[in-house]
């Protein structure tokens, strides 16, 4: 599975857009970008996944650089609850999930 | 609609005492279930996962242990705790092999003392 590299953490103006960076330099073929936050005290959450095109829907958008080397999330607006810590992943379909320190988004007033 | 559940919320449990800790999926049938911990400041670790009744793989060789009694049904255990167990124990599940969107329960946070 691809190693991945994520800022340890970052700030946003509420109502901005949030743009978490993601590099997975030693990505494969087959290896999917998996984006998942997980808010203090609770469980994390999916948000998108990728393989080569860029993905949107109704929490996020996953930009996948052309030689899929980095990833950047979008959060279009982000507002106070989207504060949490991002994990990127990225690993083949099947295969099992490690998250590591993610990046701590604080969404400031 | 598919929901996970996890008993207790908290616990503390002193050095060196029995460990069980309980989870449950309903609305489903036959998913991949995972323990998984997070120790305080850390990211999430992956404890031992399960794609059926009575199979468990283990992730990372320690003091702990996992169940799958029945298949929505997954228990993990220790008969010592350490210390160093100490944590928010969460337990997830998916359908299948599409493993890109695993479901949370809401966790155990252990203190060990």
């Amino acid at each position: 599975d691809a190693k991945t590299t994520q800022p340890p953490s970052m700030d946003c103006a509420e109502g901005r857009a949030a743009n978490l960076p993601c590099n997975h330099s030693t990505i494969s073929g087959n290896e999917y970008v998996y984006w998942y936050r997980q808010i203090h005290s609770q469980g994390p959450q999916y948000i998108i996944h990728g393989l080569k095109n860029n993905e949107t829907n109704e929490m996020a958008s996953l930009i996948i650089t052309e030689d899929r080397k980095s990833s950047t999330l979008i959060l279009p607006h982000a507002t106070l609850r989207d504060t949490a810590v991002y994990y990127c992943i990225a690993l083949p379909t099947g295969n099992q999930f490690y998250f590591g320190t993610g990046t701590s988004l604080t969404v400031i007033p | 609609s598919q929901t996970i559940h996890q008993w207790p919320a908290t616990l503390v449990q002193p050095v060196g005492s029995p460990l069980s800790l309980e989870c449950t999926v309903e609305g489903t049938s036959n998913p991949n279930l995972y323990w998984y911990r997070q120790a305080a400041g850390r990211g999430l670790q992956l404890l031992f996962y399960s794609v059926g009744i009575g199979q468990i793989s283990s992730e990372v060789p320690q003091n702990l242990s996992a169940s799958r009694p029945q298949d929505r049904q997954f228990i993990l255990s220790s008969k010592k705790l350490l210390l160093s167990d100490s944590g928010f124990y969460l337990c997830a599940w998916t359908k299948g092999q599409a493993t890109y969107e695993q479901y949370f329960g809401p966790g155990t946070r252990l203190t060990v003392t």
